[in-house]
Formats: structure tokens, C-alpha cells, sequence
């Protein structure tokens, strides 16, 4: 079955310090892969998308991923937490076709420290 | 573009009522997706429309729930008779169409069934 997996329920970074939220997916078929963040009592907001163009994807907030075919992998760095990073970011892919279903990972959850 | 409007944004019910929860998606999209989020089961699919025909209800959780989509900018999501296990916040989201995948959610909906 198709899946994405989000290594790390809880992660805490120190203000200033790198960023690193780990997303893989599980398929043979090139996918759709997206991250969303969730700020407390919010809805989920798009932060960037992977469309098959550039293997590195650069979204807003100064967040970027790399798409790794090889490792299936799509992870979500910034090279300087801020204390308004913290929220719930989540992983998601598509397979495109006939349906537009978006499979999500659990999120993982950043805490940044002052 | 106002987004996905979602109404009421909080409801607290007594268990035993009827609950609808309302959405608007983004004016041109066709596709529209109903997710339910708890702290234990995390973010789930419960069903989802294409050109206002539902597609897959597969994550309808029990008869008790029910959606519908009588026109392209309004859709409802009925939970009758509620329970206490309903109690999460329910999201929907919306989609341009064929080709484009990336989802826009609306602020959500608190339900909390007492």
C-alpha cells in the first residue's frame, strides 16, 4: 500500500539552529510530494510542493526540501529555526491519476527552543 | 480570494443530536475533500467529491455520518445521532482539478460532543 512515513513525532531545535523534518514515501510511481504546516487552532497551509520540475523545492518561510528518488525520500530543512516555526508540519503524496487523494504522513511536531 | 470557508468554526453538542458542519471551497475548484483530525488517529480522509459526486466514502467512520455536495460551492458533513467519540476537528479542503494536486484547507471546525 501506498504510505508516507515521518520519522520523528516530536522534534526540538534551538532558535538559529538548522531544521530537519524527515518525510519518506513508499512507491515505485514518481509522485506528488507536499508539505503543510499546522499553526495551533488553524487549518493546514501548503509550504511547498514537488511537481517533478527541480528536485529542490524551495517554499515559503525560507523552508526548502530535496526530492531523492533513489532514497524516496523528501525531507523539510531551513538552515535557522525561528521561534514562529513551531507547529505541526506534515508530509503528503499523490500519485496523480484519476484521483486527487493526498496520502499523509502522522506529522511531526517542532518545538523551537529560545 | 477569500479560501475555504468552513462554518460554524466551533459547535458543542450534547450527544444524541444532529451536527452539520458546513464548507465552502475556493470559487473554480472542483474537488473537495472532508477530513476529520483527533490527537489519537491523527488526520483522516472521510470522504471527498469530484464535480460534486462523491467518489470515495471509505473513511466514513459509520452510518451515522453523511455528506453531500448539492451544487459546485456548498457542501455539508452530517453526524446523526452524535457520540463523544466525534468529538474532533473536522477540515475540509478543495482542489482545482485534474492535474493539479496540492489541496487548500479551510480554519476547520471544532466539534465537541458532550
Amino acid at each position: 500500500a501506498q504510505s508516507v512515513t515521518q520519522l520523528g513525532s516530536h522534534v526540538s531545535v534551538s532558535e538559529g539552529a538548522l531544521v530537519l523534518l524527515r518525510c519518506n514515501y513508499s512507491s515505485s510511481v514518481p509522485p506528488y510530494l507536499f508539505w503543510y504546516v499546522q499553526y495551533p487552532n488553524q487549518g493546514l497551509q501548503l509550504l511547498l510542493k514537488y511537481t517533478s520540475a527541480a528536485t529542490l523545492v524551495k517554499g515559503i518561510n525560507g523552508f526548502e526540501a530535496e526530492f531523492k528518488k533513489s532514497e524516496t525520500s523528501f525531507h523539510l530543512t531551513k538552515p535557522s529555526a525561528h521561534m514562529s516555526d513551531a507547529a505541526e508540519y506534515f508530509c503528503a503524496v499523490s500519485y496523480g491519476g484519476a484521483t486527487n487523494k493526498l496520502i499523509f504522513g502522522t506529522g511531526t511536531l517542532l518545538a523551537v527552543q529560545p | 480570494d477569500a479560501g475555504v470557508i468552513q462554518s460554524p468554526r466551533h459547535e458543542v453538542t450534547e450527544m444524541g443530536q444532529e451536527v452539520t458542519l458546513r464548507c465552502k471551497p475556493i470559487s473554480g475548484h472542483n474537488s473537495l475533500f472532508w477530513y476529520r483530525q483527533t490527537m489519537m488517529r491523527g488526520l483522516e480522509l472521510l470522504i471527498y467529491f469530484n464535480n460534486n459526486v462523491p467518489i470515495d466514502d471509505s473513511g466514513m467512520p459509520e452510518d451515522r455520518f453523511s455528506a453531500k455536495m448539492p451544487n459546485a460551492s456548498f457542501s455539508t458533513l452530517k453526524i446523526q445521532p452524535s457520540e463523544p467519540r466525534d468529538s474532533a476537528v473536522y477540515f475540509c479542503a478543495s482542489i482545482a482539478g485534474t492535474g493539479t494536486y496540492e489541496q487548500y484547507f479551510g480554519p476547520g471546525t471544532r466539534l465537541t460532543v458532550t
